[in-house]
């Protein structure tokens, strides 16, 4: 099946550093996703990319949907303490019923004030 | 401004007691999923409904049960409930293909 490399699996940043986060996948999506978790939460949406190539921002987040289809990039910059928790991409083939994500390992950032 | 409500947002159970966790959504998305997540892990599909239709992951347990009766609720019915069955529940719910997730439902079984 379908398997998606998130990388880093953690990262420890100073607060107002940029920091970069990616996804690589062994096949292709049409959709790529990029959630945010806090502890004790769901996780919430940051960024949805529906075309190759596609760059797209919300607010100090950026998110790229790599051109081949098979990667995706999170960028945050000027990073702050709330920045903190755990980022998910996940990729998505829609069609039919068929809505699945498959998701990534996840990030782990925590950020010194 | 809620869109997916999770009720309760914690449950705790006795090994074997049959447990129901709930959830809604004011968005009228014809699609909702429930997950299963471990600490320090990605969420687990368990399934997933495309209106009244329902998709059953393969290696969803028998254990684990869903009733939609409506657009807006969908039940996560856990008849026996294990020790490892402890973990965050979430439901999640698309229209267009994107989900959207509730805030979930940490289960712990005593």
């Amino acid at each position: 099946g379908q398997q998606l490399n998130q990388s880093p699996q953690s990262m420890f940043i100073q607060e107002g550093e940029d920091v970069s986060m990616n996804c690589t996948s062994s096949s292709i999506f049409n959709t790529w996703l990029w959630y945010k978790q806090d502890p004790g939460e769901g996780p919430v949406l940051l960024i949805a990319l529906y075309k190759a190539g596609e760059l797209t921002s919300n607010g100090r987040l950026t998110a790229q949907f790599g051109i081949t289809r098979k990667d995706s990039f999170l960028n945050i910059s000027a990073s702050i303490p709330s920045d903190v928790g755990i980022y998910f991409c996940a990729g998505q083939n829609s069609g039919g019923s068929n809505y699945k994500l498959t998701f990534g390992k996840g990030t782990l950032l925590t950020v010194n004030p | 401004d809620a869109m997916v409500i999770q009720n309760p947002r914690y449950q705790v159970t006795q090994f074997g007691k049959p447990v129901t966790l709930s959830c809604s959504q004011t968005l009228n998305h014809n699609v909702m999923y429930w997950y299963q997540q471990k600490s320090s892990q990605a969420p687990k599909l368990l399934f997933h409904y495309y209106d009244k239709d329902f998709n059953n992951e393969a290696d969803t347990p028998d254990n684990f049960q869903s009733r939609r009766p409506n657009t807006s609720f969908c039940f996560l019915d856990i008849r026996s409930p294990g020790l490892g069955d402890a973990a965050m529940y979430l439901c999640a719910t698309s229209g267009q293909g994107t989900q959207y997730f509730g805030p979930g439902t940490r289960l712990l079984v005593l």
